[in-house]
């Protein structure tokens, strides 16, 4: 069973414009949710994190939205740049970002930032 | 955050083979947890590691096909044994986050099985 849908499962965005992912999720006890940048041949880099007691979090170009009566979360992306251009995948997990319980992982979304 | 540093970093094995991946950390950690990326896929858990215990399998994992060693709270391997193309895939190693940290995954292990 899924518990983490992601959408879409690739986009292309161009420069300078907004990347927009989205995921929901199923497990209420779920209470950490953490977004992934991955480049080809590298493990998974924590791009930003966010727990349920806030509705949005911002890191620079990078911001988490979470709605939690809707149980679904998303990333967007400011002024998106090549660089940017990596797979991105949501997770989940319960305990908070110190409990050690294991990450669900969303299927991924392959973004390309276009010149 | 915990720094870890997994080996290989590739390799082409051929079927019917064992291949063991090593993870190191640079702390000391209780649990490590196994992933398996399959290409295009995303990250699916094989196995919760901890020291001192048995490691704990998730559904559709075996010991027997994906046996792990915990020698101490900073080390710990993944065995592919008996190897096919279909265990063609990324293997990656992560740790959970300490205080004010997040969970850590090493550079992974790109597996081929010819």
């Amino acid at each position: 069973q899924q518990q983490v849908k992601q959408s879409p499962q690739s986009l292309i965005v161009q420069k300078g414009g907004i990347s927009i992912i989205n995921c929901a999720y199923e497990n209420t006890a779920f209470d950490y949710f953490p977004w992934y940048q991955q480049f080809p041949g590298k493990g998974p880099a924590l791009l930003i994190a966010i727990r349920p007691d806030v509705s949005e979090k911002k890191e620079g170009r990078f911001t988490i939205s979470f709605n939690k009566s809707a149980k679904q979360f998303s990333l967007h992306i400011m002024d998106s740049q090549p660089g940017d251009s990596a797979t991105y995948f949501c997770a989940a997990s319960m305990g908070g970002a110190g409990g050690g319980n294991k990450l669900t992982f969303g299927t991924g979304t392959q973004l390309k930032v276009e010149l | 955050s915990a720094v870890i540093s997994q080996k290989p970093s590739r390799d082409i094995c051929q079927r019917g083979t064992s291949l063991t991946i090593q993870c190191q950390v640079d702390s000391q950690v209780t649990m490590m947890f196994w992933y398996r990326q399959q290409p295009g896929q995303s990250l699916t858990l094989i196995a919760t590691a901890n020291q001192g215990s048995e490691a704990t399998y998730e559904s559709g994992f075996v010991i027997d096909k994906f046996p792990i060693s915990r020698p101490n709270l900073t080390f710990s391997t993944l065995t592919v044994s008996n190897m096919s193309p279909e265990d063609s895939s990324i293997y990656l190693c992560s740790v959970p986050p300490g205080t004010g940290s997040h969970y850590t995954f090493g550079s992974g292990t790109r597996l081929t099985v010819v």
